[in-house]
Formats: structure tokens, C-alpha cells, sequence
């Protein structure tokens, strides 16, 4: 298995372009999530989904946009980037049931920087 | 609102040493709590999940201990090595539901000395 790939790994944009963070999984993971990860800041959710067709807002959702069609994919959206999205975007999966539920795998990040 | 502390932010040590990390949570109602390393440039790789029944988890030379009532986790590193330097992250779960929002602490920079 590969995990949970996520792609772009690096990513300069300008100011008020858009733009797509692409995470795929082969785990068969109900539940996938975007985080971002600031200096100093620790990890903030951005939105997640807990199956295909389904997805919520997490704590610092304004600026983002997610669909979830498929259990494997979970794309992240960005629309008219602006400097404070400068970051590393981390995307992770976990399963809704068994021994381990919760346990998170996470993706090797996005850096993505907004000039 | 829960709020998860790490202490200390920064740790040295010389290779060979015994160390534990610490991780505070307000809110003792939770599902699981997971501890993650993250080494510099890469994303987070778990280590340990210790779900809310139980009190320790074990692997090699890494424990987890969990102390609901008073909020605490502790991460043990036996005999640490220079390949342990990383940072080191716990997050909970809340215990309204197994599938959403987790919350991270800030992490504890470790770098063991050869």
C-alpha cells in the first residue's frame, strides 16, 4: 500500500490564483481530513469527511473548498489565494471501525507559498 | 474547548538516556489519544493509540500512558539514539464521536546528542 499520496509536494502561487491539493488513499478509509500546519500554530483542521458524498467544516475552513466522490480521493481547493494560506497542507485518513478506529495516517505534505 | 499542552516545547539529551514527554488535555472526555513524531520536512508518522479504556500502549522501546481523570499522557523513550531526534505530537480525540475533529498539541522538538 501506498498510504495516503498527496501531490503537489511544493507549490508557489500569486496572490488571487486558484489552485487544487490533490490526496488520494489505498486503504479503504472512511474518513479523510485536510489539515494545515503553521510555525508556532500546531495543526488546524480544515475540513473532513467521514465518507464518499459527505464532508464538514473544520476549524479554519474560509478560503478552502472540498468534495469527496470517491472513499479514495479527497481534493482541497483553494480559491483567489491569499498570504495567509502560505502553509503546509497535510492530508490524512483513518478507518471508522475496528481495533485501531481513529488511528490517523497522514500524507507527506504540501508546502504551498503564496506570493 | 479542548486544549491540549506539551511540555517541554524543546528537549536535549544525550544519546543513551531514558526521557519522557509529556501532553496535558482539559477535557477528559475523550475517545482516543495518538501520539505522532514528525521529522523536519516530512508529515506525521504514528507511533502509538491508546483508545480511552485503556492505560498503556507498547512498541520497542516507546510507552504511552493514559490518565483520563487527570487529563495526562506521557510518551517514555527507552535508551534514546540520535535517529529518535524528531518532533513529537499527541492529539485526542473527543468522545462525542470516533470520526472527526482531532486536537494536536504543539509538539516537543527532541534531539538526542551521539
Amino acid at each position: 500500500n501506498a498510504g495516503v499520496t498527496q501531490t503537489p509536494k511544493f507549490r508557489i502561487l500569486k496572490i488571487g490564483q486558484s489552485m487544487t491539493l490533490q490526496c488520494t488513499q489505498d486503504m479503504n478509509h472512511n474518513y479523510m481530513y485536510w489539515y494545515r500546519q503553521d510555525p508556532g500554530m500546531g495543526l488546524k483542521l480544515i475540513y473532513y469527511s467521514v465518507g464518499a458524498g459527505i464532508t464538514d467544516k473544520g476549524e479554519v475552513p474560509n478560503g478552502y473548498n472540498v468534495s469527496r466522490s470517491t472513499t479514495e480521493d479527497f481534493p482541497l481547493r483553494l480559491e483567489l489565494a491569499a498570504p495567509s494560506q502560505t502553509s503546509v497542507y497535510f492530508c490524512a485518513s483513518s478507518l471508522r471501525t475496528g481495533p485501531n478506529t481513529g488511528e490517523l495516517f497522514f500524507g507527506e505534505g504540501s508546502r504551498l507559498t503564496v506570493l | 474547548k479542548q486544549e491540549v499542552t506539551q511540555i517541554p516545547a524543546a528537549l536535549s539529551v544525550p544519546e543513551g538516556e531514558n526521557l519522557v514527554l509529556n501532553c496535558s488535555f482539559t477535557d477528559s472526555a475523550i475517545y482516543n489519544l495518538q501520539w505522532f513524531r514528525q521529522d523536519p520536512g516530512k508529515g506525521l508518522t504514528s507511533l502509538l493509540l491508546i483508545q480511552s479504556s485503556q492505560r498503556e500502549q507498547t512498541s520497542g522501546r516507546l510507552n504511552a500512558s493514559l490518565d483520563k481523570s487527570s487529563g495526562r499522557s506521557t510518551l517514555y523513550i527507552a535508551a534514546s539514539q540520535p535517529g529518535d531526534s524528531a518532533t513529537y505530537l499527541c492529539a485526542v480525540r473527543p468522545a462525542e464521536t470516533s470520526g472527526s475533529r482531532l486536537t494536536f498539541g504543539e509538539g516537543t522538538q527532541l534531539t538526542v546528542n551521539p
